[in-house]
């Protein structure tokens, strides 16, 4: 069975700090791996996907294979980037396996 | 573009009674539809999948009499909870796919509490 693991609940880091949110997945096909993201009370909209090998409020994710990891990396953060981060990976059908969530907590 | 909306936002009812949340795509057609349980500080689970015209795909331990799920259109698709009963409380989620493949498009969620 397909699995998301973000082993961080929570991260906390400073304004103009770097920033890597990990994610780890286990899946017997080929991964289409998302990042969704959730603002202070606002719905859960997509951030970026893998295939698209772009950067979305200047975060990346790079899908290693080996590794079996889709971690999201941003090189300063900013403090509107705090909010929970969710690793998704899909399968048949469009479904979508989240992992558990990463709080962000950028301080000034 | 591509917004999905719930209604109602929130619900309270009695235990015992069955409770519709509608879930609408109101600018795109989508022709799935996805159902989603989240309780409190965890993650998003899968209910079910929902295409217009047919049955819904249930996962594996969601009972599918228990969560009624009917998708008569393209922007409609509508999820009873029956008989509820307070461990049914929670927040549901639904999402739609629209014409960038592999995008679900996400609802602002339902809070149900049972008492």
């Amino acid at each position: 069975a397909q699995r998301v693991t973000q082993p961080e609940k929570l991260l906390s880091v400073f304004k103009g700090a770097p920033v890597e949110l990990k994610c780890n997945y286990s899946y017997s096909g080929s991964p289409e791996l998302f990042w969704y993201v959730q603002y202070s009370r606002q719905r859960l909209q997509l951030l970026l996907r893998h295939i698209s090998r772009e950067s979305i409020k200047g975060f990346t994710a790079d899908l290693n294979k080996g590794e079996t990891s889709f971690h999201l990396k941003k090189p300063f953060a900013q403090e509107e980037d705090s909010a929970m981060y969710y690793c998704a990976l899909e399968t048949s059908g469009s479904r979508l396996t989240f992992g558990e969530g990463t709080q962000l907590t950028v301080n000034p | 573009g591509a917004v999905v909306s719930q209604h109602p936002s929130w619900v309270i009812c009695k235990s015992g009674t069955s409770v519709k949340i509608e879930c609408r795509s109101l600018d795109f057609q989508a022709t799935t539809m996805f159902w989603y349980r989240q309780f409190p500080k965890q993650s998003l689970m899968l209910m079910a999948t929902s295409n217009e015209g047919s049955k819904a795909t249930y996962e594996q331990g969601v009972e599918k009499d228990k969560f009624l799920i009917n998708h008569a259109s393209l922007t409609l698709s509508t999820l009873t909870v029956t008989s509820a009963h307070p461990e049914d409380s929670s927040f549901y989620i639904c999402s739609a796919t629209g014409t960038t493949a592999g995008t679900q498009y996400f609802g602002p969620g339902t809070r149900l509490l049972v008492l």
